[in-house]
């Protein structure tokens, strides 16, 4: 089946620093890709859709300029938390859509990200 | 807004007992339904999924059912196993439109030997 891949799975930093996840879809090209945050014991929230080669759509009460989302390639999304802080300690997962198959949405492994 | 909503945080069955999930949805606009495993530190996993024109659709170990009347989707897992032990969640969207997932409260079931 489609494989979604993340990188990096964890990540510590300290506040104030920029921390880049990068989302790719590894045998299929995906013209969409989404971005979800998930605290511990809870659901996935959806922060931004990105299009390929366009700018990304973001979720009420997500701060673009804090949320920098760059999908450059049909494989490629990127998400750069900016300027961090010990509350965007998360979970952060990407899905992909597979826009020339059945449609369907994969889902990356996700990557822990922990600001110290 | 318009959310997707479970209505038990958590369920505890027996090793070989049949597990029922219920999930209520609001939007009646969507027209696709997926249910997910997710284990802890992991991303979803895709169990089985129905389209709007279904009302039941049937996997391996797993069937889903939907009753549109009443917005309401429910998985069940027969002989379930200490393996299926995570939390569920379902989720829904208009699939034609493209448009992101929304996700449920999730449910976390465990199965004790």
């Amino acid at each position: 089946g489609a494989v979604v891949s993340q990188h990096p799975s964890r990540v510590i930093c300290k506040s104030g620093t920029s921390v880049k996840i990068e989302c790719r879809s590894l045998d299929f090209q995906a013209t969409t890709m989404f971005w979800y945050r998930q605290f511990p014991k809870q659901s996935l929230m959806l922060m931004a859709t990105s299009n390929e080669g366009s700018k990304a759509t973001y979720e009420q009460g997500v701060e673009k300029d804090k949320f920098l989302i760059n999908h450059a390639s049909l494989t490629l999304s990127t998400l750069t938390v900016t300027s961090a802080h010990p509350e965007d300690s998360s979970f952060y997962i990407c899905s992909a859509r597979d826009a020339t198959g059945t449609d369907t949405q994969y889902f990356g492994p996700g990557t822990r990200l922990t600001v110290l | 807004g318009e959310s997707v909503g479970l209505h038990l945080p958590t369920l505890s069955v027996q090793e070989g007992d049949n597990s029922i999930i219920n999930c209520a949805y609001s939007n009646s606009a969507s027209d696709y339904f997926i249910w997910y495993k997710q284990e802890s530190g992991k991303g979803p996993q895709f169990i089985i999924d129905i389209r709007s024109n279904m009302d039941k659709r049937q996997g391996q170990r797993v069937t889903v059912l939907l009753n549109k009347t009443v917005k309401h989707l429910s998985l069940q897992i027969a002989a379930t196993q200490p393996g299926d032990s995570a939390v569920y969640f379902c989720a829904e969207n208009k699939r034609q439109a493209g448009t992101a997932l929304i996700f449920g409260k999730g449910t976390t079931l465990s199965v004790s030997s």
